[in-house]
């Protein structure tokens, strides 16, 4: 069955530096999304990502994140200056706009 | 927005029980997921299923879409089915999903 990767599995960063965070959705997807989950609480949404642009984003998603898709495969959350409130896991998900989605094992981002 | 609430929050069964988890949401849905979160954190998708009734096995989910709930039904539970599940909607207009507030599960040997 088709994966979603996401890489790296776990990342320690200070505060203040930026983090990339990658993702290779399925490759016949057409719509890809980035989520977090603070520990132990809810899946939230960041953002949508459809047609090389963002169709839609949170209220979280806001100056310091930004994504890219830079060569039609990988697709990347950039956080420019990390807080220790961005510690969380970090999933990427793709789909096909209906028929739901598939998430990636998640990326656990510590800030320290 | 729409509010999408499960129950029970926490279930503890022994090896062998059978369980029914719910989702209630407060609007009408475009689609719906249902998600293992394992103890390793990763999200595994279980049933696509905005509306009807599927079976995988020992599990099985119902959605009632006109009244605005699904189900999960997990059957002879094993240690391996210990996680939180999660229910995730989409309303018309959007394709992002909203988390329902999970269900941990526990399942003991």
């Amino acid at each position: 069955e088709p994966e979603v990767t996401q890489t790296p599995s776990h990342q320690v960063t200070q505060m203040g530096q930026e983090v990339i965070l990658r993702c290779v959705p399925i490759s016949n997807h057409l719509y890809f999304y980035w989520y977090r989950q603070i520990l132990g609480q809810k899946v939230e949404f960041l953002v949508s990502f459809y047609n090389n642009e963002i169709s839609e984003k949170s209220e979280i998603f806001d100056d310091q994140f930004s994504v890219e898709r830079p060569d039609g495969s990988n697709f990347t959350l950039k956080i420019r200056s990390t807080k220790l409130e961005d510690s969380a896991m970090y999933f990427c998900a793709s789909g096909q706009g209906s028929f739901g989605y598939t998430f990636g094992s998640g990326t656990r981002l510590t800030v320290v | 927005g729409i509010q999408v609430e499960q129950s029970p929050p926490d279930l503890i069964l022994q090896e062998g029980a059978n369980s029914t988890l719910r989702c209630n949401f407060s609007d009408s849905v475009n689609n719906l997921q249902w998600f293992h979160q394992n103890p390793w954190g990763q999200l595994i998708n279980l049933f696509y299923i905005p509306s009807g009734t599927k079976q995988n096995g020992r599990l099985s989910a119902t959605t009632v879409a006109t009244e605005r709930y699904s189900l999960l039904y997990i059957s002879s539970s094993q240690t391996t089915d210990s996680g939180v599940y999660f229910c995730a909607v989409t309303t018309s207009g959007t394709y992002k999903y909203i988390f329902g507030t999970g269900t941990r599960l526990k399942v003991l040997a």
